[in-house]
Parts: C-alpha cells; structure tokens; sequence
C-alpha cells in the first residue's frame, strides 16, 4: 500500500523565520515520484515541485529547499525567510507503479506566518 | 489555454437532489480524475479515467458517477446527496505518456454544501 504522512497538522511562525514541512513515505515500488503542492487561501491547488526516486539530490529554488532521503523515506520542505504570502496548506503526494497512474495525498500542513 | 475549468464553482443541494459537476481540460490529456477534500483529510480519489470511454473506481465512489466520452470533458455526477457529501471537490489531469513524472493540473474546485 502506499501512504503519505504529514505530521504537522498546522504550524505558525513569524516572519522572516525558517520552517521545514515533513513528509514521510511508504511505498513497495522501486520507481516513484514525489510532488509538493501549495494551496493559498484562495484555494486553489498549484504544483511546486517533483522529484523522482532516483535522485536524491536536494534541489533549492530561491527561498524553497528540499530534502529527499530515501533512507528514511522523507521528503521535507524548507521555506527560507518565510513571508507572509507563505501562508498556505502545503501537501505531499506520491505517484508510484503500483497504483496506476494515481497519486496519493497525505494530510496537508497548514501553515501560518504571522507579520 | 485555459487550464482545467470547473463548474459551478459553488452549489447548495438538498438531501436527494441529483447534480453534475462539469469538468473540462484543453491540454489534451488522457488521464483525469475527481479528488474531495475534506478538512484533516487531504484529497481523496473518487473515480479517475486514463481515455476517453475508460473510468475506474479510486478511493471513495459510492455516490458518485462518472462517464468519459470525450478526452476533455469528465463530469461527476451526485446521484441522490447526501450531507456526507458537503465538500470541495476538485478536477484534475495529466499527462499520460510521462504517467509516473507528470504532475496533476487542478481546476478551481467546486465547494458543494448538502443540507
């Protein structure tokens, strides 16, 4: 079976502070993809990043970061300076062989920065 | 091009009423899919199609219908609502040649409310 876990249920920061978002996996496919996704206040759902099971190289994209780590099945988030247009429910998702062509969600975090 | 367009993007149902939620995507993929969110839950699947005349059951389709005549269009159909029902359903697709690595492209969502 396949799950995507996000602890955090909601975290809050003040501006200008770093905050890493976990997410852990469970797959039995050797081929996989992991994706972030943000979802603004606005509610709409947009794609932030994918990386695939075969590289393991942490990629960073102006104040974004992420860490994947497939010895302990993670793959985290860091926001740098977080800012307020920050503010967002961020999930997690896993698309992997063994499902089809489906993707499997974890919870979401919820994340709060405060001016 | 316009992306994934839902519609409505609101509705209000009562318990028993029958509705379809319309899906529609330019970017002439073959892989679409229906996803409710639920607070705490993350999005779950309800059905998911991989071309058009092909549908197939995801986490959570009782209730609901689907039909794929066409590769842009694929509504969700409410047989007889339910308050369980009450959600924020979205629309999605991808590309189905890159199955694994493509990202899903999200419509707006559609926040039903049965009473």
């Amino acid at each position: 079976a396949q799950k995507v876990t996000q602890a955090q249920t909601e975290i809050s920061v003040v501006e200008k502070e770093d905050v890493t978002l976990d997410c852990v996996y469970e797959t039995r496919d050797t081929t996989y993809y992991l994706f972030w996704y943000k979802q603004p206040p606005s509610g709409e759902l947009v794609f932030l990043i994918r990386r695939n099971s075969f590289d393991e190289q942490n990629e960073i994209s102006g104040r974004y970061s992420w860490n994947f780590q497939k010895s302990t099945s993670s793959f985290n988030f860091t926001i740098t300076a977080s800012q307020v247009v920050d503010s967002a429910v961020y999930f997690c998702a896993l698309s992997g062989d063994n499902y089809g062509q489906n993707f499997v969600f974890g919870p979401g975090t919820r994340l709060s920065v405060l001016p | 091009n316009a992306g994934v367009t839902q519609t409505p993007k609101f509705q209000v149902l009562k318990t028993g009423q029958s509705m379809t939620l319309q899906c529609a995507q330019d970017m002439n993929h073959e892989y679409m899919s229906w996803y409710r969110q639920d607070p705490g839950m993350g999005l779950r699947l309800i059905h998911y199609s991989v071309g058009a005349g092909i549908t197939d059951q995801g986490e959570v389709p009782n209730g609901y219908n689907v039909s794929r005549s066409t590769t842009e269009d694929f509504p969700l159909r409410l047989l007889s609502a339910a308050p369980s029902q009450t959600s924020v359903y979205f629309c999605a697709s991808r590309h189905r040649g890159r199955v694994l690595s493509s990202p899903l492209h999200f419509g707006n969502g559609t926040r039903l409310t049965v009473t």
